[in-house]
């Protein structure tokens, strides 16, 4: 039974394009956050929610928003793709963001941009 | 501005040859200091936290210390399984449990 899981695995898509990642946890924790692996494999935090509130804004796009339905979901979509935005994008969960909490990693969204 | 410096970013072992990695940081007020590990195609998987300085955990072959500035991981009679990539990451006192991740070390062994 997977703790943290993200859909689709896989996303190949041409500029300009939008699309949508999901991510759902299992685990019971408040807080959900999104990351993006570059190239160079540099983990960088995008945005943290607590609660369905937006916690953590990191210098994003406004291209990029987040959206959390309730606290077990956060996903992340992304509007007129760019090259640039290839990269692996993980959802990490936590139990609070009060305590130096462990993040739990779902497997990675490999976005490729054409 | 928090940094997390790792090195080497590579290294190659032959198997049961012991070796340390290593994270260096510079931040604001450390509130953890966390290593996890990456296999190709999956996301970090926890290893260890540390919160102050002269700390160690340990789990199978791998000891994990903290000083004020860095710390170690170190891997004894390493397996081929021992492969992956190690990151290390703090947690700053910024607001929000904010992890700052460094660049990572890919660890091969060779049996």
């Amino acid at each position: 039974d997977t703790a943290v899981s993200q859909t689709p695995k896989y996303l190949v898509t041409q500029m300009g394009n939008d699309k949508s990642i999901k991510c759902e946890q299992n685990l019971g924790h408040d807080t959900m956050y999104w990351y993006k692996q570059d190239s160079k494999k540099f983990l960088k935090i995008m945005f943290s929610y607590n609660n369905k509130e937006l916690i953590i804004n990191e210098t994003v796009p406004n291209r990029f928003s987040p959206k959390s339905p309730d606290k077990a979901h956060l996903n992340l979509h992304i509007n007129s793709l760019e090259l640039g935005d290839s990269a692996v994008y993980f959802c990490a969960s936590s139990p609070s963001i009060r305590l130096a909490n462990i993040q739990y990693f779902g497997a990675g969204t490999r976005l490729s941009v054409l | 501005e928090d940094q997390v410096t790792q090195s080497p970013e590579a290294l190659r072992l032959q198997e049961g040859e012991s070796s340390s990695l290593n994270c260096s940081y510079t931040v604001s007020g450390l509130r953890g200091l966390f290593w996890y590990r990456q296999d190709p195609g999956k996301g970090p998987e926890f290893l260890f936290t540390l919160y102050s300085a002269g700390e160690e955990k340990e789990k199978e072959r791998l000891k994990a210390t903290l000083t004020k500035k860095e710390s170690f991981l170190h891997i004894t009679a390493p397996k081929p399984e021992d492969s992956a990539t190690y990151l290390c990451a703090v947690l700053t006192m910024e607001y929000g449990n904010k992890l700052v991740f460094g660049a990572g070390t890919i660890l091969r062994v060779k049996s």
